[in-house]
């Protein structure tokens, strides 16, 4: 299985809501990445983890909040986000200790904060 | 201005030709990657090439890389409607020696194969 699974595919919320997006991958990989894409731009890290430790914060503001419950799960809970925050949400997966940095994506959670 | 920037920013071809894009970045590099993405979906890995090599082939695609120039390009033989993407290099500079690979993606090209 190759394969880096999101849900849901699409979101739209409110800024006094709490919800959360969900990444799943069962190819033994041990980091794991969120990503933020908003239209015609490159991917931005947001976070990383690796072996379910965070590793990486790019600075990202405390109305996200990253999970990684276990080795193949990662999630990402949003609350109280604002409108700017309507992007693409990549999650991917890189094997541990191969250097070779070659991620995996998911499809991605496409956003919306109303 | 950031790592990994690529030209052209759109690139539009026909069916059949050869389609060149360029990327370069700042700091020295363990690999650099190639990948492609379709409107709104996922990235897909298309090629890694490490810092000691200067070219790579997979398929119809060829990638070389100037150290000295710190540059890459990426060339689509043949190319086909399908290839119609976005296309983003990501340069790994994982100089912490950590396990994993921060990769910092340049501003993308992107290309249209007209049939």
């Amino acid at each position: 299985d190759t394969e880096v699974t999101q849900t849901p595919k699409h979101l739209v919320m409110g800024m006094t809501n709490k919800k959360s997006l969900k990444c799943e991958q069962h190819m033994g990989h041990r980091a794991m990445y969120w990503y933020k894409q908003k239209a015609k731009k490159p991917p931005e890290l947001m976070f990383v983890y690796s072996y379910e430790k965070l590793s990486i914060n790019e600075s990202v503001p405390s109305r996200f909040s990253p999970e990684c419950p276990n080795s193949s799960l990662l999630n990402l809970h949003l609350h109280a986000l604002q409108p700017e925050d309507s992007a693409l949400y990549l999650c991917a997966s890189s094997q541990e200790s191969s250097g070779s940095g070659t991620q995996y994506f998911g499809p991605g959670t496409r956003l919306t904060v109303l | 201005s950031q790592q990994g920037e690529e030209d052209p920013q759109a690139l539009s071809i026909q069916e059949g030709e050869n389609a060149t894009m360029n990327c370069s970045y700042k700091t020295s590099i363990n690999n650099l990657q190639w990948y492609r993405q379709n409107s709104g979906r996922g990235l897909v890995h298309l090629i890694l090439i490490r810092s000691n090599e200067r070219e790579k082939h997979s398929g119809r695609l060829r990638v070389t890389l100037d150290t000295s120039k710190k540059s890459s390009s990426l060339l689509i033989t043949a190319s086909r409607a399908a290839d119609t993407a976005s296309y983003f290099c990501a340069t790994d500079n994982n100089a912490g020696g950590t396990s994993y690979g921060k990769l910092t993606f340049g501003q993308g090209t992107i290309l249209t194969v007209h049939p």
